[in-house]
């Protein structure tokens, strides 16, 4: 059974950088069949994508947080990262990274999500 | 990308039925026929319950079906039991590799 798991801190500064990592386990990590990808949920409302990494290295970001994200996949590790730069409390959110699938452009497997907080 | 709208709540007692809507525009659910709806419960992660508008993964009830007309998706829970309590969200691929999440709905078994 296919398990992700995101790690990083919970506690981020404003105007600092917000870096999460994802592991996954139990599946096959390499694979044009799906991207690997990035949704955070503020307190109370609705997901919102972030953005998604190929195993090849491509990426795709939401425009409206495309100016301050990067998603990087390390291969080595069956991990892939989310760097978010200049946060605000408006960044406060669980965090989820997930596994989408391309062909019908769903998400099929999620994370526990973690809780980041961003306060002085 | 706005957020789709849904409705903040509905409600249906033991063994009936509920709607939820999910609407969007011509360029997200109107585009594009992959509409998909997630059931979360409270501290936990979505879990998907429709894709492709009306498809559903392995293991889901057949008492969860989706539709579509123009811009606005539904998903129609029937025979609501205790366990659909749960708050539902669609999500809609917006074109460019982006997808769009709605407000989300909380359904209440009555």
């Amino acid at each position: 059974q296919l398990q992700l798991q995101e790690s990083g801190p919970g506690l981020v500064k404003p105007s600092e950088t917000l870096s999460l990592t994802c592991t996954v386990s139990g599946g096959t990590f390499s694979s044009n069949n799906y991207c690997w990808g990035w949704i955070r949920q503020p307190p109370g409302k609705g997901p919102e994508w972030i953005g998604s990494v190929y195993y090849s290295g491509s990426t795709y970001y939401s425009p409206s947080l495309k100016s301050r994200v990067t998603i990087s996949v390390d291969r080595t590790r069956n991990q892939f990262s989310l760097k978010l730069n200049s946060v605000t409390a408006a960044d406060t959110a669980v965090y989820y990274c997930a596994r989408r699938l391309e062909e019908m452009a769903t998400i099929d497997y999620w994370g526990q999500g973690t809780l980041v907080t961003v306060s002085s | 990308q706005s957020a789709l709208t849904q409705p903040p709540s509905a409600s249906g007692s033991p063994g009936q039925s509920v709607t939820i809507s999910c609407t969007g525009t011509s360029s997200d659910v109107g585009g594009y026929n992959f509409v998909s709806w997630y059931q979360q419960h409270p501290g936990k992660a979505p879990k998907l319950m429709i894709y492709e508008v009306n498809k559903r993964p392995s293991g889901v009830p057949d008492r969860f079906s989706g539709s579509k007309s123009a811009n606005t998706a539904s998903l129609t829970v029937s025979g609501l039991q205790a366990e659909d309590e749960a708050d539902y969200y669609c999500s809609s691929y917006a074109g460019g590799n982006n997808f769009v999440f709605g407000t989300g709905t909380k359904v209440s078994v009555v």
